[in-house]
């Protein structure tokens, strides 16, 4: 699975928006772009996830480029509860696949 | 949605002594789980993987005589823990794909604590 790269922390105000970016310049054609995020002790959840054009669901959207070696996560309207570590993963899909976490970027919302 | 669930979520045991820690599939079946170990302050590290009906397959450098995964049911995937030692305290968490594409429910985790 090709690697990714994310900042390793990032601030952000309460309701404002939190653009995370994430290089993953390595993907290749059947790779997808995951995100997930892990609030301190407990275990990562599932944000969104995109194989070329832009995704949009109730938690969040995500942006990826034209050439697909970079994506963003954009939180709308960022909440306390929003302060987790979030995880930028590109693998193959399938409902049968093994996800490698990188170290992430935290992200703390501020009031 | 889809849920996955552990148990127990938090175990303390002596040095010595075998843990195990139950995954289970809540709404859904599932053929493959995983299993990841995190300490702390570090990110998720992939153990093996589980499957209903045979062998884990474990990721490189993790013991499988040291942690056995047992995938007897299509909702029901256990890891246990043999003769535990401090170093083996961790977080452990397990995760499971939905019917859908693209999308891996993870439990809550267990954190072992060893003595």
């Amino acid at each position: 699975d090709a690697k990714t790269t994310q900042p390793p922390s990032m601030d952000c105000a309460e309701g404002r928006a939190a653009n995370l970016p994430c290089n993953h310049s390595t993907i290749s054609g059947n790779e997808y772009v995951y995100w997930y995020r892990q609030i301190h002790s407990q275990g990562p959840q599932y944000i969104i996830h995109g194989l070329k054009n832009n995704e949009t669901n109730e938690m969040a959207s995500l942006i990826i480029t034209e050439d697909r070696k970079s994506s963003t996560l954009i939180l709308p309207h960022a909440t306390l509860r929003d302060t987790a570590v979030y995880y930028c993963i590109v693998a193959r899909g399938g409902s049968n696949y093994k996800l490698t976490f990188g170290k992430g970027t935290l992200l703390t919302v501020n009031p | 949605g889809a849920v996955v669930s552990q148990h127990p979520s938090r175990v303390i045991c002596k040095s010595g002594t075998s843990v195990k820690i139950e995954c289970r599939s809540l709404d859904f079946q599932a053929t493959t789980m995983f299993w990841y170990r995190q300490f702390p302050k570090q990110s998720l590290m992939l153990m093996a993987t589980s499957n209903e009906g045979s062998k884990a397959t474990y990721e490189q450098g993790v013991e499988k005589d040291k942690f056995l995964i047992n995938h007897a049911s299509l909702t029901l995937s256990t890891l246990t823990v043999t003769s535990a030692h401090p170093e083996d305290s961790s977080f452990y968490i397990c995760s499971a794909g939905g019917a859908a594409a693209g999308e891996l429910f993870f439990g809550e985790g267990s954190r072992l604590t060893v003595l």
